[in-house]
């Protein structure tokens, strides 16, 4: 167990459809990543948010957004969603360990839009 | 861009045998260089590291060495179990001084089959 936890553990939805999913990092941990992982695409880096702000952006479609809350959480919300969006989403907390950040996944949400 | 390459899969191997699973990178400067394991029906999970040249990060029986003359970072185990069998990914973040946040770009993954 990482100690980070993601709500809900799978997800199915339509097409055009809304979903917001949950995380929450380790305790302590500033730092929350959110990956996507696909089949085709693999593991992908979408967005980085640190004690409430945006930090890095990576390959996020416009159509997805996030936001961390004052307790840390972070929700990833996917909006108009379309078939290719299948894929387990992956959230991460990060601890300074030396010269490297360690990041420490959670268990994902497996999302299916059919 | 930076990119991590590593070799298809899947590979099966019989318990006992000699693991070689090879990744190259491409990145400016000094990047981390990490192996995280994914079992099945769970997240990832962080197996070991490398922050600068010639670094050997280790964990549970695994090695893997950071070559930047050949800009590789290859996972090995001398001797393989059941218990091993998983999905591998070789990842690297930007070089942690150079202001990385941390965020990593993984290579495709090598499914892992050991048979008794």
């Amino acid at each position: 167990d990482s100690g980070v936890t993601q709500t809900p553990k799978h997800l199915i939805t339509a097409t055009g459809q809304r979903v917001t999913l949950r995380c929450s990092p380790r305790s302590g941990d500033l730092s929350v990543y959110w990956y996507q992982q696909s089949l085709d695409q693999g593991l992908q880096f979408l967005i980085q948010y640190y004690n409430g702000e945006e930090r890095a952006k990576g390959n996020i479609l416009e159509r997805f957004s996030a936001q961390q809350f004052p307790d840390l959480h972070s929700e990833l919300n996917l909006s108009s969603l379309e078939l290719g969006d299948s894929a387990l989403y992956f959230c991460a907390s990060s601890v300074e360990a030396g010269d490297v950040y360690e990041q420490y996944f959670g268990p994902g949400t497996r999302l299916t839009v059919t | 861009g930076n990119s991590v390459t590593q070799m298809e899969g899947p590979v099966t191997l019989s318990e006992e045998a000699f693991l070689t699973i090879n990744c190259t990178y491409t990145a400016t400067g000094y990047p981390s260089l990490f192996w995280y394991v994914q079992y099945p029906g769970e997240g990832l999970q962080l197996l070991l590291k490398a922050t600068k040249a010639d670094d050997k990060g280790s964990n549970k029986g695994f090695e893997a060495t950071y070559r930047k003359e050949t800009t590789s970072f290859h996972l090995e185990k001398g001797s393989v179990q059941v218990s091993d069998s998983a999905v591998y990914f070789c990842a690297l973040s930007d070089s942690f001084y150079g202001g990385s946040q941390g965020n990593l770009i993984f290579g495709k993954g090598t499914k892992l089959s050991v048979k008794p």
